[in-house]
C-alpha cells in the first residue's frame, strides 16, 4: 500500500527561527514528490521534486528529494507569521499520473 | 482566467439526502480528481479522470459517484448521505508535464451531514 509519512505532524517556532519539515514515502512507481502550503482554504503548490540532491529554491524556502533513501526535506530559514500553515506532502506515483498519496501535513505556528 | 472553481462553497444535508457537487476548470486540463480533507488526514482520493468521458475509484470512492462529460467539469454526486461524509472537498486538475504532473487546487466545499 502506497505510504506517505510526515513529520514533525505539529510545530510551533518564532519568528527567525529556521525549520525543517520531513517527508517519506514507500510508493509503486515514484514519478514525482510535491511539497503544498495549505492556509485558509485550498493547497498552494511550492515545489515538484524529480531528481535526487538537487535543491529547488524560492525566497526563504528550499527542499531536496532523496530517492535512494526515500525522503525529502522542506527548509524555512529566518520564519515569518505568515509561514503558519498546514504543508503538505505529496507523492505522485503510478503510470498515467492518477495517484497522489498524500501525507497528514506538518501544522506549523510561528510566534510573533 | 478563473482556474479551478468549485460549487457550491458550503452545504448542510440531512442525512439520505443527495446533491452534486460541481468542478469546474479553465485551463483545458486533462486530469481531475475529487478529494477530501478530514482532521489530520491530509486529503484522500475519491475519484479521478484521465479524460472526458472516463472516471475510476481512488482511495475512499464508497458512497461518492462521478461523471465526466464535458473536459472541464467534473462532477461528484452523493446519492445517500451520511454523516461520515462531513468534510471538506476538494477538486484538482492537472496536466502531464514531461511525464509529471502539477495539480491545482479548487478552493474547497465544506459539507456537513446532520
Amino acid at each position: 500500500e502506497d505510504k506517505v509519512v510526515q513529520s514533525p505532524l505539529s510545530l510551533v517556532v518564532h519568528e527567525g527561527d529556521t525549520v525543517t519539515l520531513n517527508c517519506s514515502y514507500e510508493v509503486t512507481n515514484f514519478r514525482s514528490l510535491l511539497w503544498y502550503k495549505q492556509e485558509k482554504k485550498a493547497p498552494t503548490f511550492l515545489f515538484m521534486l524529480t531528481s535526487s540532491g538537487i535543491e529547488k529554491k524560492s525566497g526563504r524556502l528550499s527542499s531536496i528529494l532523496d530517492k535512494k533513501e526515500l525522503f525529502s526535506i522542506l527548509n524555512i530559514t529566518a520564519t515569518q507569521t505568515g509561514d503558519s500553515a498546514v504543508y503538505l506532502c505529496a507523492v505522485e506515483a503510478g503510470n498515467y499520473g492518477q495517484n497522489f498519496v498524500f501525507g497528514p501535513g506538518t501544522r506549523l505556528s510561528v510566534l510573533p | 482566467n478563473a482556474g479551478v472553481t468549485q460549487t457550491p462553497k458550503f452545504r448542510v444535508l440531512k442525512t439520505g439526502q443527495s446533491m452534486t457537487l460541481l468542478c469546474a476548470q479553465d485551463m483545458n486540463h486533462e486530469y481531475m480528481y475529487w478529494y477530501r480533507q478530514d482532521p489530520g488526514m491530509g486529503l484522500r482520493l475519491i475519484h479521478y479522470s484521465v479524460g472526458e468521458g472516463t472516471t475510476a475509484k481512488g482511495e475512499v470512492p464508497d458512497g461518492y459517484n462521478v461523471s465526466r462529460l464535458k473536459k472541464q467539469n467534473f462532477l461528484l454526486g452523493l446519492e445517500s448521505a451520511a454523516p461520515s461524509q462531513t468534510s471538506v472537498y476538494f477538486c484538482a486538475s492537472s496536466y502531464d508535464w514531461e511525464g509529471h504532473n502539477e495539480q491545482f487546487f479548487g478552493p474547497g466545499t465544506r459539507l456537513t451531514v446532520l
